[in-house]
């Protein structure tokens, strides 16, 4: 059963275009979050999805940022129009089961560092 | 506000010794916490968990002891390896109203030294 799957690893953008951050959950998990780490700083959340539904996006900047958690396929976080300051770690986790209102056991993917020149 | 605190960004112990990693909470509806241990250029892997009915569990090497009139829990390492150098956060579920998610601790950066 293969782990989170985060790509790409590294990414680089200029300042103004787009960048998709692909998370794919492990087999069977339904949920799915988001977080960033900017450097020297913890894991802030961002986004809480289930298939096709938005649970918790209290995390995430209201411009720019958007995710998504199709019934088919990875899970996107999406920033447009990026900056230096949104360069960081993001990273990817998925849990199975509903325990502590399914925020119970998260499995993390390696995550994708983000590079804004 | 930092609802999860770890106090200490950095602890340094010998090989063997114990390690403990503190945990400090402000929000009494906190009933759940989980550890987790983050190598570099890698993503957190759950480590441990407690719920509030309990005030310790254990899992091999690791303790986790919680002290909820205190709003306190530590991660006890025994005997501490050089692979448990690591970052570990302290995390706990947040369930209220529409917001559904782990608060996280700023992390501890364990060093074991040979």
């Amino acid at each position: 059963n293969a782990g989170v799957m985060q790509n790409p690893r590294h990414l680089v953008r200029r300042r103004g275009q787009e960048a998709r951050l692909r998370c794919s959950p492990m087999k069977g998990h339904s949920h799915v979050y988001w977080y960033r780490q900017l450097p020297e700083e913890g894991l802030k959340f961002m986004v809480y999805l289930q298939k096709e539904n938005i649970i918790d996006e209290s995390g995430m900047p209201k411009e720019r940022f958007s995710a998504e958690f199709p019934k088919e396929g990875p899970s996107i976080l999406r920033i447009q129009q990026v900056v230096r300051g949104d360069s960081a770690a993001y990273f990817c986790a998925s849990s199975p089961r509903f325990i502590a209102g399914g925020l119970g056991e998260q499995f993390f993917g390696p995550g994708t560092r983000l590079t804004v020149l | 506000d930092q609802q999860v605190k770890q106090n200490s960004p950095s602890l340094s112990v010998q090989e063997g010794r114990i390690s403990i990693l503190n945990c400090d909470y402000t929000n009494s509806m906190f009933d759940y916490f989980l550890w987790y241990k983050k190598y570099p250029a890698e993503g957190p892997t759950f480590l441990i968990s407690i719920s509030s009915i309990k005030d310790k569990n254990e899992d091999g090497r690791f303790t986790v002891f919680l002290n909820k009139s205190a709003k306190h829990l530590s991660l006890h390492i025994v005997p501490s390896q050089p692979g448990d150098s690591a970052v570990y956060f302290c995390a706990a579920p947040l369930i209220a109203g529409n917001n559904r998610k782990l608060i996280w601790g700023l992390g501890t950066s364990l060093a074991v030294n040979p």
